[in-house]
């Protein structure tokens, strides 16, 4: 079966600058998951969809951090304004169902965001 | 306290030795245990699951702990390619029925040397 895609891989952006990151999840799978993975740290959940509707958004900064997946399927994550702190890598995954015990995160390759 | 705690080391192990890691964690209503391995710039991989017997896949074990609310994974016979980082993964709070936040730790870091 086809693996989380993501895009891009990189982007480097300075400071203030907007930045989207796309992801494409396994085919059937109905949650999808955005992490930030800080250098040295292990990934920290962004927000969680099940199917179009949003799970858990508690550790998103909601101030500057937004994410959709309006139909269900892919979904975007977008950082406007960047801050220098938001260098890190942003994993996608998915899984069938949101219980992970009967159900593993498959991850995407993550897109490396560093900000100037 | 921190919700999955570990030890980030580096862990450096001569091949074919045996490597333990240990991970605790703040959530005694905790229900699923995993190890995810997670290679040099790449994104993290099922290892195993944590079973409450206990499980074995393999040169790796992982045991379960409820009393003292740890999980450990046990690398038997270290190969060159299990350098990697190990990070403990354990379910958090259940917002909604049947949908569960997985902590990540921040990960054990293992070099096997030649």
């Amino acid at each position: 079966e086809a693996g989380v895609a993501q895009s891009p891989r990189y982007k480097i952006i300075e400071k203030r600058q907007s930045v989207a990151f796309w992801c494409n999840p396994i085919s059937g799978h109905a949650t999808l998951y955005w992490y930030q993975q800080i250098l040295g740290q292990g990934p920290k959940l962004l927000i969680q969809f099940q199917n179009n509707g949003v799970v858990d958004d508690s550790q998103l900064p909601k101030d500057r951090f937004s994410a959709e997946r309006l139909k269900g399927v892919d979904s975007t994550l977008k950082i406007q304004p960047a801050k220098l702190e938001d260098s890190a890598v942003y994993l996608c995954a998915s899984s069938r169902n949101g219980a992970p015990s009967n159900s593993p995160l498959h991850f995407g390759n993550g897109t490396r965001l560093t900000v100037t | 306290r921190k919700e999955v705690e570990q030890d980030p080391g580096p862990f450096n192990v001569p091949e074919g030795a045996t490597v333990a890691f240990n991970c605790t964690y703040s959530n005694s209503a905790s229900q699923s245990f995993f190890w995810y391995r997670q290679d040099c710039r790449k994104e993290p991989k099922l290892l195993m699951s944590v079973y409450s017997s206990g499980n074995e896949d393999g040169r790796f074990t992982a045991q379960l702990n409820r009393a003292s609310q740890y999980i450990s994974l046990l690398i038997r016979d270290s190969k060159l390619s299990d350098s990697a980082t190990y990070l403990c993964v354990v379910n958090g709070e259940t917002p909604n029925f049947g949908n569960e936040k997985l902590t990540f730790g921040t990960g054990t870091r293992l070099t096997i040397i030649p």
